[in-house]
């Protein structure tokens, strides 16, 4: 099966400043997904990511999957309170019926 | 055009008792799968199912654990004789085909408390 290792498992950074997460996948990625939670409550989607090399960009929050698409990283400009949760990449297997894996998710704190 | 619905949001549960979770998908989606969020991990893959039929349940606990998604009416989550280890979010999420581009939608959750 899929595994993916987030990194780092935590984060704590000055509001205003630049950060990026990176996800690593064991095998080839075909569709990389990244959500936003927030304590307490459901997912938010942000952005999905299918070819090696693409990157998608949405507000202040840049997603790209690399050339050989077993890793992806999501970076945040100018970070905002806001920002704040716990971020989580999700692949699917890339064929009809297979499912989200998810890694363990990375816990952002943005200090005013 | 309402989103993934799962109600109960809350459900305590005294040990020994039956949890249902009910998880109504968005309109259109046929495909369902329901996650577990332990307390401070990643969400875990429990089962995918489309209409009534189970695709997928390597991820369901081998006993006390059902999932059905009937041709009518919402996915059920059945828990038999909880236990204090249950209490977790159960997240559901539903597609229209394997989830390309924006199929994967979740529901808010169901947080369950075992006491």
């Amino acid at each position: 099966s899929q595994e993916l290792e987030q990194s780092p498992q935590s984060l704590i950074v000055q509001e205003g400043k630049n950060l990026t997460i990176n996800c690593t996948s064991s095998k080839t990625l075909y569709g990389l997904y990244w959500y936003k939670q927030k304590y307490g409550e459901g997912l938010i989607f942000l952005m999905m990511l299918q070819k090696g090399g693409e990157e998608k960009s949405h507000e202040k929050i840049t997603a790209k999957l690399d050339e050989k698409k077993q890793q992806s990283s999501l970076h945040i400009t100018a970070s905002q309170p806001s920002h704040a949760g716990i971020y989580l990449c999700g692949a699917d297997g890339g064929t009809s019926g297979s499912r989200l894996t998810f890694g363990e998710g990375t816990q952002l704190t943005v200090n005013p | 055009n309402a989103g993934v619905m799962q109600n109960p949001r809350h459900l305590v549960r005294r040990r020994g008792q039956e949890a249902r979770l009910r998880c109504s998908p968005m309109k259109g989606h046929s495909h369902v799968y329901w996650y577990r969020q332990l307390p401070e991990e990643g969400l875990k893959f429990m089962v995918y199912l489309q209409k009534e039929n189970i695709i997928d349940e390597s991820g369901m606990p081998k006993e006390r654990f059902s999932a059905e998604f009937p041709k009518e009416g919402p996915s059920i989550l059945r828990i038999q004789q909880v236990v204090r280890g249950d209490s977790a979010a159960y997240f559901c999420a539903s597609s229209a085909d394997r989830g390309l581009g924006y199929g994967y939608t979740f529901g808010s959750g169901t947080r369950l408390t075992v006491v």
